[in-house]
């Protein structure tokens, strides 16, 4: 499973760093990505990571502010987020590609995610 | 950026009813990277199809996905009370994930 935590009432221009444990998997093993969803909208992709975590990819909308991150030997993933905006407010997932092949044809999907944290950002 | 447009963005059904939902992409994706998920209130998205039209685990054949290139279809044959929720579409490209906005599906 995956348990996010971290999330908070944080003011604009502040940090925060997110985090998302992992357990009853091989870690190591999977690409990671947060996914967010503001207040009554839709789904949006934030953010992922190699399991090795030396590549990394970002939405355009966080590029430069967001940094992904893993700690494979405490099967956790992270996400620093600077300078934060009100636009950044939202259910913050982590959720797992399993990246699974089969019959010559691989497949990218998301087939586990956590909970969700909430991150507000409010002065 | 590839852009998926689902429709309608809400749809009025009873149970037992056929469900249709649509995903629309701005150009080609493949399939094996276009997936549906099925969220509920408070709750996290719950995977349902990959590779366009296979089942993940655990779900029921009243599921079904289909569809190539720019034009894929998620289709619940008949409702049951507990299939009433928002469904999105993803899709993988060039290293970027995007979502469809979501269709609500909401008993009449």
């Amino acid at each position: 499973q995956l348990l996010e935590s971290g999330g908070g009432l944080v003011q604009p221009g502040g940090s925060l760093r997110l985090a998302c444990a992992a357990s009853g998997l091989t870690f190591s093993s999977y690409a990671m990505s947060w996914v967010r969803q503001a207040p009554g909208k839709g789904l949006e992709w934030v953010s992922t990571i190699s399991g090795s975590g030396d590549s990394a990819d970002y939405a355009d909308s966080v590029r430069g502010r967001f940094t992904i991150s893993r700690d494979n030997s405490k099967n956790t993933l992270y996400l620093q987020i600077n300078s934060l905006r009100a636009e950044d407010t939202a259910v913050y997932y982590c959720a797992k590609d399993p990246w699974y092949c089969s019959g010559g044809i691989c497949y990218h999907y998301f087939d586990l995610w956590g909970r969700g944290t909430l991150l507000s950002v409010s002065s | 950026e590839i852009v998926l447009t689902q429709s309608p963005g809400t749809l009025s059904l009873s149970p037992g009813e056929r469900a249709t939902l649509s995903c629309r992409a701005s150009q080609s994706v493949s399939s094996a990277y276009l997936a549906w998920y099925q969220q509920k209130p408070g709750q996290a998205p719950r995977l349902l199809m990959y590779g366009a039209s296979n089942r993940a685990a655990g779900i029921p054949d009243r599921f079904s996905g289909s569809g190539s290139g720019t034009d894929f279809t998620l289709t619940i044959s008949r409702l049951e009370p507990e299939d009433f929720a928002v469904y999105y579409c993803q899709q993988y490209a060039i290293s970027l994930w995007t979502f469809g906005q979501g269709t609500k599906v909401e008993i009449k």
